[in-house]
């Protein structure tokens, strides 16, 4: 069966520092998200992604965060400058309105130290 | 807002037992609704998926009610095993200009035991 891939799957970094979360989607999706999950919270909506552009996003998806279809497989989600409150885990998914199917990768755990 | 709450907020029950979990939702324009189950650490992985038309879909030991009226559903486990601890958590999808939106619920957490 197809999957979302995301990698890396924990990322340690220093407040203030950029990071990158890289996601392959499922290849004939044609809609890309993110959500984000804090410990012990439900997980959020930041944003979706289709025909190279953002179509939504939160209101958690401020200027710190950007998106990103590089190529034809990649989907990245940057963080400019990480703050504490940005550890949590990010989920990547991809959605095609063929079916109802919306499949989750298996998350990036941030930690912001 | 769009919102969707669950009930109850965590389970213990017996290896074997059967369980119902709770779900309300309020969200415009409902698309379809689903339950996921997580496990810790990973990512929602799909059980049921129903559209407004569909009031029961089951998939193995999960059955899952729909009642659109009342913005109600439930999902039923049955001769549970200790691999159903997790969270388990009701969605719903709206179709909006980003797609396909899930409003997530904050989950039912499982713990089978012996």
């Amino acid at each position: 069966e197809p999957e979302v891939t995301q990698t890396p799957s924990h990322q340690v970094t220093q407040m203030g520092q950029e990071v990158i979360l890289r996601c392959v989607p499922i290849s004939n999706h044609l809609y890309f998200y993110w959500y984000r999950q804090i410990l012990g919270q439900k997980v959020e909506f930041l944003v979706s992604f289709y025909n190279n552009e953002i179509s939504e996003k939160s209101e958690i998806f401020d200027d710190q965060f950007s998106v990103e279809r590089p190529d034809g497989s990649n989907f990245t989600l940057k963080i400019r400058s990480t703050k504490l409150e940005d550890s949590a885990m990010y989920f990547c998914a991809s959605w095609t309105a063929l079916n109802y199917g919306y499949t989750f990768g298996s998350g990036t755990r941030l930690t912001v130290v | 807002k769009n919102q969707v709450e669950q009930s109850p907020q965590s389970l213990i029950i017996l290896e074997g037992k059967n369980c119902t979990l709770q779900c309300n939702y309020t969200v415009s324009p409902f698309s379809n609704l689903r339950w996921y189950k997580q496990d810790t650490g990973r990512g929602p992985v799909s059980l049921t998926i129903m559209t407004f038309s569909e009031n029961t879909k089951s998939n193995g030991r999960y059955t899952a009610t729909l009642d659109a009226d009342t913005k109600q559903s439930s999902l039923h486990i049955t001769a549970s095993q200790l691999s159903d601890s997790a969270s388990y958590i009701c969605v719903v999808s709206a179709i909006t200009g980003g797609g396909n939106k899930l409003t997530f619920g904050t989950g039912t957490q499982l713990k089978v035991e012996l």
